[in-house]
């Protein structure tokens, strides 16, 4: 299966901030690449796809890019609802596989 | 709107089943999957298998082959997950999320709320 490697595990941000999010996978996915976010207690919700494509109603302040074996989620403003933890997906081969998530903190 | 409507909280002991249903809503059912996630709690996102609303088609992980049954009744757009021989580590959130496959795999794009599932004597 493929690995999915999110950096970093956790960070502490303040509102307004420019956060980066890198996903890495273990061997060439081209653009079959999702990133969810997901609040505590809640379902994870689709944010973007194919790398770099919003899903219908997500604030254009997120986006995302890469393709082949790196990709980033940028927040490019980060407002108090963003606060989650992300999670990288690639749907490029069986299994899909999940990256182990990156927890967005207020600093 | 799109919505998964998942079915409540369940205590099962060890070496017993499990029985999760997914009513969907807001689209045409049998035009889309739906697959099964799940949360262990503290821990990431677990992919469990897809069924085809379709036709009923499935593929199971492979760490689940044998455990996991999944159904759908299209007159109803509910969609099922039975666990059998239940263990503790598969104490977890159940989600069910609406799915299209992508080249090898599957892209989750609405999901239900949730279903905890606790395995204990």
């Amino acid at each position: 299966a493929i690995r999915m490697t999110q950096s970093p595990s956790s960070l502490s941000a303040s509102t307004g901030d420019r956060v980066t999010i890198t996903c890495r996978a273990s061997q060439g996915i081209s653009s079959y690449l999702a990133w969810y976010q997901q609040k505590p207690g809640k379902a994870p919700k689709l944010l973007i796809y194919a790398a770099s494509t919003l899903q219908s109603g997500v604030p254009s302040r997120f986006s995302g890019s890469g393709s082949g074996t790196d990709f980033t989620l940028t927040i490019s403003c980060l407002q108090s609802e963003d606060f989650a933890t992300y999670y990288c997906q690639q749907y490029y081969s069986y299994p899909g596989t999940f990256g182990q998530g990156t927890k967005v903190e207020i600093k | 709107q799109v919505q998964l409507v998942q079915s409540g909280a369940e205590v099962k002991k060890p070496g017993a089943s499990v029985k999760v249903s997914c009513k969907a809503s807001g689209y045409t059912f049998t035009s889309y999957g739906i697959s099964w996630v799940r949360q262990a709690p503290g821990q990431g996102l677990e992919w469990m298998g897809w069924i085809s609303a379709y036709n009923g088609n499935t593929n199971y992980a492979q760490k689940l082959q044998g455990r996991v049954t999944m159904t759908t009744d299209t007159s109803t757009s509910t969609a099922y997950m039975e666990l059998r021989s239940l263990r503790s580590d598969d104490t977890a959130v159940y989600y069910c999320a609406r799915s299209k496959r992508y080249s090898g795999s599957y892209l989750f794009d609405y999901w239900g709320q949730g279903t905890l599932v606790t395995v204990s004597s």
